[in-house]
């Protein structure tokens, strides 16, 4: 039973570019969160995706945007790059259940280091 | 104020002994409540749900203080391997999950 997967593991970005990351969930899993987790900091919601909608979001600006799927695969782009968006960037995904209940689980991240 | 606050440590303990730390939240509407754990490097996982009434798994003990609105997680027997950050996170009902800084807990032999 496949888990949640992340690519690419690793990447390098000069400011102003523009990153796509992606995530496929674990299997019988069909909603994706994504965080962002800065060095010494906890994961931060960026936004979650069900039925291949925006669900939630959390306070990131619009370069910050995603796609999900009809395979509940999903990514994450960032426009505009920044050197404080360097961080590691984790999916997480989870039954869709009743909300308070359910818990997600997480993808090895992609580490984004902008130069 | 930040939703979840934790004290970062780091918690330097023998192995075989005991540790404890807690963890607060903000918002009294908070639903649901874990720990997970972080290896360094590594993506979180999930080492325990906390129910209101308190629960155990194995070595480890969760609490839950609605009243006062924190959260606590207990160590027992310590090992070499429970070396990690241990990250206290809230579920608020809103599709989203609320993580703390972490607590770093160093067990050495």
């Amino acid at each position: 039973d496949a888990g949640v997967t992340q690519s690419p593991t690793h990447l390098i970005k000069t400011r102003g570019q523009q990153v796509t990351l992606r995530c496929s969930p674990k299997s019988g899993h069909d909603t994706v969160s994504w965080y962002q987790q800065a060095l010494g900091q906890g994961p931060q919601f960026i936004f979650q995706y069900y039925e291949e909608e925006e669900r939630q979001r959390g306070n990131f600006p619009d370069r910050f945007s995603g796609h999900q799927f009809p395979n509940y695969s999903s990514e994450l782009n960032v426009n505009a790059l920044l050197l404080g968006d360097s961080a590691l960037y984790l999916c997480a995904s989870s039954l869709p259940g009743l909300a308070v209940r359910e818990t997600q689980y997480f993808g090895p991240g992609t580490r984004l280091l902008v130069l | 104020r930040k939703e979840v606050e934790q004290d970062p440590g780091p918690f330097n303990v023998p192995e075989g002994a005991t540790v404890a730390f807690n963890c607060t939240y903000s918002n009294s509407a908070s639903q649901s409540f874990f720990w997970y754990r972080q290896d360094c490097r590594k993506e979180p996982k999930l080492l325990m749900s906390v129910y209101s009434s308190g629960n155990e798994d194995g070595r480890f003990t969760a609490q839950l203080n609605r009243a006062s609105q924190y959260i606590s997680l207990l160590i027992r027997d310590s090992k070499l391997s429970d070396s990690a950050t241990y990250l206290c996170v809230v579920n608020m009902g809103d599709y989203k999950l609320s993580f703390g800084a972490g607590t770093t807990v160093t067990v050495r032999a």
